[in-house]
């Protein structure tokens, strides 16, 4: 069964640096979501990665797929506080099925 | 343009009782699904409409089952209620067929006791 991983589950970071969420599965997928989510709020769609090498840049986020690898990865440029919230990916294959990773909390500080 | 809405916003239940919750799709979009998000962790899929049948399921009981009306809309029924069942529901939607991201709602955050 498809399998999702994130990676790290927790990330405190300093406004102004840069940094990478990095998200493996485990078998074939056609389709790869992230979404960003406020605590007690919904998810809200950042990005959909559809083929290999995609890449998606808005704002402060780039979100890569690399579908040989079976790895995307967030990259965050110059962090601000705003920025803060759990991140999620996900995967389906053929199907409307997503199936999340455990999610990457992060804190940006002054 | 309204997005995804799901009623209650949040519900109290006790142990054995029954749920309904209930989701209004995205404009244009056909295909509804629902997942349970337990605290800290990511969504998992319960189950999925469309045509107002079930196309597929995840790994939940019988207890969770679910329907979806003409007009899009759906609900998931949860029977005979556990304290493990406290979670946020989420429901998301979509058109069927297409490569855009599905949509979440709000959610219901229902308690247990």
């Amino acid at each position: 069964e498809l399998k999702v991983e994130q990676n790290p589950l927790f990330l405190s970071m300093q406004e102004g640096k840069n940094y990478t969420i990095y998200c493996n599965y485990s078998t074939t997928s056609d389709r790869l979501y992230w979404y960003r989510q406020d605590p007690g709020k919904s998810l809200e769609s950042l990005f959909v990665l559809l083929s290999n090498g995609a890449v998606k840049q808005e704002g402060r986020l780039m979100a890569s797929l690399d579908t040989k690898a079976r790895l995307s990865t967030l990259h965050i440029t110059a962090a601000v506080h705003d920025l803060s919230a759990t991140y999620f990916c996900a995967v389906s294959y053929n199907t409307d099925k997503l199936i999340f990773g455990t999610g990457t909390r992060l804190q940006v500080f002054p | 343009d309204a997005g995804v809405t799901q009623s209650p916003t949040h519900l109290i239940k006790t142990r054995g009782q029954q749920v309904t919750l209930r989701c209004s799709p995205k404009s244009g979009h056909d295909t509804v699904s629902w997942y349970q998000q337990a605290l800290g962790q990511g969504p998992q899929f319960i189950f999925q409409y469309y045509e107002e049948e079930e196309r597929q399921r995840g790994n939940f009981p019988d207890r969770f089952s679910g329907h979806q009306f003409p007009n899009y809309s759906s609900e998931l029924n949860v029977n005979a209620l556990l304290l493990g069942d406290s979670a946020l529901y989420l429901c998301a939607s979509r058109t069927t067929g297409g490569k855009e991201t599905q949509y979440f709602g709000p959610g219901t955050r229902l308690l247990v006791l």
